[in-house]
């Protein structure tokens, strides 16, 4: 199978301390998004990268928030100075740019628990 | 900016019954609108998607979905729900073709045997 995968899975942390997911996407997407998802809420749009080159970032990405796909392939998402807030699903979807088929294809996420 | 509502938090139907979960957006043009699923432990999944013609538009599982422009809906429909279908549906839309999706706030859905 080589669907979308995000690794760590799950992550625990102390408040304070620097955290990096890693997704990998489907090899034929160039597209590759970043959602968060708290308990009963939908995913929320992160940020966006064509290649490599990251076309948005939501309000929602303060500054210890940042997020690479230097080569266009994998992403990272980096949390620094992590908060309580923080803690939640990040997930990570890949799709085509060309053709727009306009399906995301989810990974199952990667948890993040701030103590 | 598109915005979407999902009115119920949790509905319980019995196997076999049919389903309606209902999705209300806002958004000032022609929108972009997708069901998607999430079973316990999965990635979402793709159920359908809008983006113009026919606005009853046949999925996966079994699943249907209608825009009605006049109401800013996009409601989800089953004839008959089997116990695979418990999972949290989320409605979401798109402004541009693929990108920046909005999604609701989901429903669960618990299937009684």
């Amino acid at each position: 199978d080589t669907g979308v995968s995000q690794d760590p899975r799950h992550k625990i942390t102390k408040r304070g301390q620097n955290v990096t997911f890693r997704c990998d996407p489907i090899s034929e997407h160039n597209r590759l998004y970043w959602y968060r998802q708290t308990l009963g809420q939908g995913p929320e749009f992160l940020t966006y990268f064509q290649n490599e080159a990251q076309l948005e970032k939501s309000r929602l990405l303060s500054d210890r928030f940042s997020a690479e796909r230097p080569k266009g392939s994998f992403s990272t998402l980096e949390i620094q100075r992590t908060e309580q807030g923080d803690s939640a699903m990040y997930l990570c979807a890949s799709s085509f740019a060309t053709p727009n088929t306009g399906e995301l294809f989810f990974g199952e996420g990667s948890r993040l628990t701030v103590l | 900016a598109q915005s979407v509502t999902q009115p119920d938090i949790h509905i319980t139907v019995s196997e076999g019954a049919s389903l309606e979960l209902r999705c209300n957006y806002s958004y000032g043009a022609t929108p972009y609108l997708f069901w998607y699923v999430q079973s316990p432990g999965q990635g979402l999944q793709l159920l359908l998607k809008y983006f113009s013609g026919d606005t009853l538009v046949q999925g996966i599982k079994g699943f249907e979905a209608e825009f009605k422009r006049s109401q800013s809906s996009f409601n989800l429909r089953k004839p008959s729900v089997h116990w695979s279908d418990a999972a949290e549906y989320f409605c979401a839309v798109a402004a541009n073709y693929g990108q920046n999706f909005v999604f609701g706030p989901g429903t669960r859905l618990s299937v009684l045997p």
